[in-house]
Formats: structure tokens, C-alpha cells, sequence
């Protein structure tokens, strides 16, 4: 099943923060983040495998509560180059492989 | 990080044509590609699954006659659309991981084809 993503899109302002978050209605062995720019294709952003591991990458960092089946999206001192839709992927198998992608959440951050 | 090549981007083509689209990892063995389908300002819809020397997996709803996936080697999945119609318009994003074995490791996107049906 499709993983739900909230909010649906977010405007900031450059140097704002943001959030976004994936839930999913089954068990998770392990989720992706993407962003993907119009036109282009997505490009990953970090994957989390354990329940509670948080991960960082400049500034953009996500957590992953496998109790929970969330994982959250975090992007701090936002830049206009992270204008964009995000992905979350989940894989509730962890045997195939396969992601299936929440809806997105597009973001626009203004100068 | 690893490579993977996506061709033709763009293509046009007349109502009952097929097109096929390749998807290629330039630097990495891929056992396992994913094909997906994208429609405007929609999510990625995972079509099929393909492993290199056996028939691909298929999700449901997606016409396997229709979408004939070719793994042919560890380097080059194929993706012919057949007998194309309007509907089939869309974006189609290739994926391969380098992980081996079970579990899901980083996906490389292709740059996606863009199909347009007329």
C-alpha cells in the first residue's frame, strides 16, 4: 500500500524550516527519501534502516520510528535549491527490493 | 555513486507503434531493475520488477502483454511498450540497485523516457 505523505506542498521562505512526513499502514523494513526536480529524475537523498535511526546529510536530516511506521523528512535553514518534490520510498518486505513512493510533497522555498 | 543510463529521453510515436525504452548501469552489475511510471504532478508507480535471466514480476494492474520487459543481461533491461495508445503517455523511470542479495539498498534513477503518443 502506498505510504501517505503530509503536507501535500509547503512554501518557504530561504532559511526557513520544514517538515515532512510518511507514514505507512504496514510494517517497515527500511525507508527512502528523494527529491525530484521537474522534468528530471529523483535523486536520493538517504535511506533508514532502523526503527529510531535518524540520519543526516548537510543540512537535511530524517528519522525513522519503525514502531510507529513514520518517518519524518527535516530540511533546516532551507536554500532555494531544495525546490522540489520529495519522496519517501518504503519497502515493507525487505526481501525484494521493490520501494513503492507516497505521493510526494512539493516544496517551494522563495528568496 | 553509481550510473544509470536511461534511452531515448524523448519519444514520439504514432498510435499502435511499439517503442522500446533501455535502461542501462554504466558502472555497476544491476541484478534487479525496477521499472516506473510516472504521470504529471503524480508519484512514481512501481510497474514491474526486473531480474536479469528470468521473467519479470508485474504489479497488479499493469498488462504484462502490453509492457514486455526484457532483462538480457546484468547491465541492460528493456521496456517495449506495444502497440501504443494516447493512454500510455507518460514518464517511464528505470531504477537499479547495486545491492546484492536480499534487502533494499540505494536505487539510481535513469533519466526517465518521456513518451508521448499521438
Amino acid at each position: 500500500q502506498q505510504p501517505v505523505q503530509s503536507p501535500q506542498a509547503v512554501i518557504l521562505r530561504e532559511g526557513e524550516d520544514a517538515v515532512i512526513n510518511c507514514s505507512s499502514s504496514k510494517a517497515l523494513y527500511s525507508v527512502h527519501w528523494y527529491r525530484q526536480k521537474h522534468g528530471e529524475a529523483p535523486v536520493f537523498l538517504m535511506i533508514l534502516l532502523k526503527g529510531g535511526e535518524q540520519k543526516g546529510h548537510e543540512k537535511i536530516s530524517a528519522s525513522f520510528n519503525e514502531k510507529k511506521q513514520q518517518s519524518s523528512l527535516y530540511l533546516t535553514a532551507s536554500q532555494l535549491s531544495y525546490s522540489g518534490t520529495y519522496f519517501c520510498g518504503t519497502d515493507g518486505s525487505g526481501n525484494t527490493g521493490k520501494l513503492i513512493f507516497g505521493q510526494g510533497t512539493t516544496l517551494q522555498v522563495k528568496p | 555513486g553509481a550510473v544509470v543510463s536511461q534511452h531515448p529521453s524523448r519519444v514520439i510515436c504514432k498510435s499502435g507503434t511499439s517503442v522500446k525504452i533501455e535502461c542501462r548501469s554504466l558502472d555497476f552489475q544491476a541484478t534487479t531493475m525496477f521499472w516506473y511510471r510516472q504521470f504529471p504532478k503524480q508519484s512514481l508507480m512501481l510497474m514491474a520488477t526486473s531480474n536479469e535471466g528470468s521473467k519479470a514480476t508485474y504489479e497488479q494492474g499493469v498488462e504484462k502483454d502490453k509492457f514486455l520487459i526484457n532483462h538480457a543481461s546484468l547491465t541492460l533491461s528493456t521496456l517495449t511498450v506495444t502497440s501504443a495508445h494516447p493512454e500510455d503517455s507518460s514518464f517511464y523511470i528505470c531504477s537499479a540497485t547495486t545491492r546484492q542479495g536480499p534487502g533494499t539498498g540505494e536505487l539510481f534513477f535513469g533519466e526517465g523516457s518521456r513518451l508521448t503518443v499521438l
